[in-house]
């Protein structure tokens, strides 16, 4: 099992939709995760912090399921502007290592 | 407060040929940590510094290598490139480079190799 994995997409979905993404992780340790947005040749920036059952800021909603390993990412009313990669980090435990998945390609279409 | 600045910007390499990028921490941060980033795929774990030494190490061979100066910026070095080697490079500065801490990245630097 990859350490951190997630579904490359592309998730093609209309203004106003409400779109979700998991991430699931292998490592059962993990504290802490991260949500980053990384647009066309940008670099990633942290959308959202998670470091209990949850976090919401505004449309974005990330929700930790510890028994499931995985972490889910919840975009409301969906902007053209969110389209870009979501990418999800998780630290790793007893180093210092930041895994990062490989993304998720969104595109919020007109 | 001045984000992580990175230089250069891009770079065009040939094979065989060895390149040093430059990265500058946010005021106050002093773990660094590099990453690379080819097309597609999510950022690959190179190093980590805090405090000028080496902290963590990903799956990278011995022609990667780096450094972190009193002042915290860092370099990342690369020998004999070769043409994999092409990707962005990208650096991440947290206050302790502790895995409880988000990272905050520059805008990276794009190496072509010829």
């Amino acid at each position: 099992r990859k350490e951190v994995e997630q579904d490359p997409g592309p998730f093609n979905v209309p203004e106003g939709a409400t779109v979700a993404f998991n991430c699931t992780y292998s490592n059962s340790a993990s504290q802490s995760f991260f949500w980053y947005r990384q647009d066309c040749r940008k670099e990633p920036k942290l959308l959202m912090s998670v470091y209990s059952s949850g976090n919401e800021d505004g449309r974005f909603t990330a929700q930790l399921n510890r028994a499931s390993q995985y972490i889910s990412l919840l975009i409301r009313d969906s902007k053209l502007s969110d389209s870009a990669t979501y990418l999800c980090v998780v630290p790793g435990t007893g180093t210092y290592k930041y895994i990062f998945g490989t993304g998720t390609r969104l595109k919020v279409l007109a | 407060d001045a984000g992580v600045t990175q230089s250069p910007t891009h770079l065009i390499k040939t094979r065989g040929q060895h390149v040093t990028l430059r990265c500058s921490p946010i005021s106050g941060h002093k773990s660094v940590s590099w990453y690379q980033q080819v097309l597609g795929q999510g950022p690959q774990f190179i190093f980590q510094y805090y405090e000028k030494e080496e902290r963590g190490r990903g799956n990278f061979p011995d022609r990667f290598s780096a450094r972190q100066f009193p002042n915290y910026s860092s370099e990342l070095n690369v020998n004999a490139l070769l043409l994999g080697d092409s990707a962005l490079y990208l650096c991440a500065s947290s206050t302790t480079g502790l895995g409880n801490q988000p990272q905050h990245f520059g805008d990276g630097t794009r190496l072509s190799i010829l």
